[in-house]
């Protein structure tokens, strides 16, 4: 088990980019999340995805962010145009779909920096 | 709407002495209550979870967290702290009345054990 995947581990782009940011949640598992950590405002549920669809993204910041799951195995989190007040660590956990109290997997982040 | 306060940034304990971090939550169905545990540049990790049943949850490194359903709480508990339980911990909590898998977190506590 080669638990949840993110990529990149770091990213610093200049405000105005557009930035990707990916994850592979572990195989067999059919939720995924998308969390954003500061220290402003802690860990916040950005979407969540439930067999590949959308179930709740009402924590998406405005439409400068987008994501998609097109795979039980992929997913990407999207900031265009990218701005300082962005740069936080994003996080992506899976869980297996058996039990809405199974633990959440989380990946090691995403560090983001926008100049 | 779910909700989760943890009401200590920092809790300071001596190496070998009880620890305590304190969790209380706010929800319109049944709780469901988690521990999860960061270390720096890492992903959070499950510590343990209150689905059901007995008051008193065990979980992993010694670990353990008690409900109590009139004060609302779910303080996270260890008899002996270690120097390597210092890091960052957070609380959260599942709503059973919602259809959904979301779960949301508290602020985090950070844990110093010191020698």
């Amino acid at each position: 088990d080669a638990g949840v995947i993110q990529s990149p581990r770091h990213e610093v782009t200049e405000m105005g980019q557009e930035v990707t940011l990916r994850c592979k949640p572990i195989s067999g598992h059919n939720s995924l999340f998308w969390y954003r950590q500061t220290m402003m405002r802690g860990l916040e549920l950005l979407i969540y995805f439930n067999n590949n669809v959308p179930i709740d993204d009402s924590g998406m910041p405005e439409d400068r962010f987008s994501a998609k799951m097109p795979n039980a195995s992929f997913s990407t989190l999207k900031i265009q145009p990218s701005e300082p007040r962005d740069s936080a660590v994003y996080f992506c956990a899976s869980r297996t779909g058996t039990s809405y109290n199974s633990p959440l997997h989380f990946g090691n982040g995403t560090r983001l920096t926008v100049t | 709407a779910q909700s989760v306060a943890q009401p200590e940034d920092q809790v300071n304990v001596a190496e070998g002495n009880p620890l305590t971090v304190k969790c209380t939550y706010s929800v319109s169905g049944n709780p469901y209550l988690f521990w999860y545990v960061q270390y720096p540049n890492r992903g959070l990790q499950f510590l343990l979870k209150y689905i059901t049943g007995d008051n008193l949850v065990k979980g992993s490194y010694g670990f353990e967290a008690e409900f109590n359903k009139s004060q609302t709480s779910f303080h996270l508990k260890k008899p002996s702290a270690l120097v390597s339980d210092s890091a960052l911990y957070f609380c959260a909590v599942r709503d059973g009345s919602s259809n959904t898998g979301k779960l949301i977190f508290g602020q985090g506590t950070t844990l110093q054990v010191k020698p």
